[in-house]
């Protein structure tokens, strides 16, 4: 069966400093990957999508950004954090059948003061 | 325009009680509908797909209207386990992507 971890489960980071969050997932090779984040009482927001290794497409601009240095590696990135990055951030995979459903990863909570 | 969209709520209802939610989505063009449920500080689970003929799945019902681009959950029997956000979501054409846009999800509290 397919499983997906995301570390660190929670971060408190200042603002200015880096970012990097991992995920992997087991299970199965070649997935679509997608970063998502939810901001407090707010809808999830697409922010990275991935079809392939070294293929990264970016949903919003903005600080952040993402790699796929292994099939099955997804990391998001930032070089300087802003107090409007904090937020739940959520790592999914997409089933490749119909109905191409994503499962999520249980998140990285981050706080930026 | 939002993509799709719920009624945020809150619902409050008993245990044992019926209760509906609702979300419309905006572009007809969408060829896969989910609902997906959220509980506190957890990540999205998904709870059901909902196809076009309607389906069921223990005490949940969803039900789809293409034509009105409408897309319902009925939970019957409430339980108290059933307290959570509940998430619709709509998927476009083109399966290589697997774009999937969120509503903002429905919150359910069942009270003993």
């Amino acid at each position: 069966s397919q499983t997906i971890h995301q570390w660190p489960a929670t971060l408190v980071q200042p603002v200015g400093s880096p970012l990097s969050l991992e995920c992997t997932v087991e299970g199965t090779s070649n997935p679509n990957l997608y970063w998502y984040r939810q901001a407090a009482g707010r809808g999830l927001q697409l922010l990275f999508y991935s079809v392939g290794i070294g293929q990264i497409s970016s949903e919003v601009p903005q600080n952040l950004s993402a790699s796929r240095p292994q099939d099955r590696q997804f990391i998001l990135s930032s070089k300087k954090l802003l107090l409007s990055d904090s937020g739940f951030y959520l790592c999914a995979w997409m089933v490749t059948r119909v109905p191409y459903e994503q499962y999520f990863g249980p998140g990285t909570r981050l706080t930026v003061t | 325009r939002k993509e799709v969209e719920q009624d945020p709520g809150p619902f409050n209802v008993p245990e044992g009680a019926t209760v509906a939610f609702n979300c419309t989505y905006s572009n007809s063009a969408s060829q896969s509908f989910f609902w997906y449920r959220q509980d506190c500080r957890k990540e999205p689970k998904l709870l059901m797909s909902v196809y076009s003929s309607g389906n069921e799945d223990g005490r949940f019902t969803a039900q789809l209207n293409r034509a009105s681009q409408y897309i319902s959950l009925l939970i019957r029997d409430s339980k108290l386990s059933d307290s959570a956000t509940y998430l619709c979501v709509v998927g476009e054409r083109g399966s290589t992507l697997g774009r999937l846009y969120f509503g903002r999800g429905t919150q359910l509290t069942v009270w003993p």
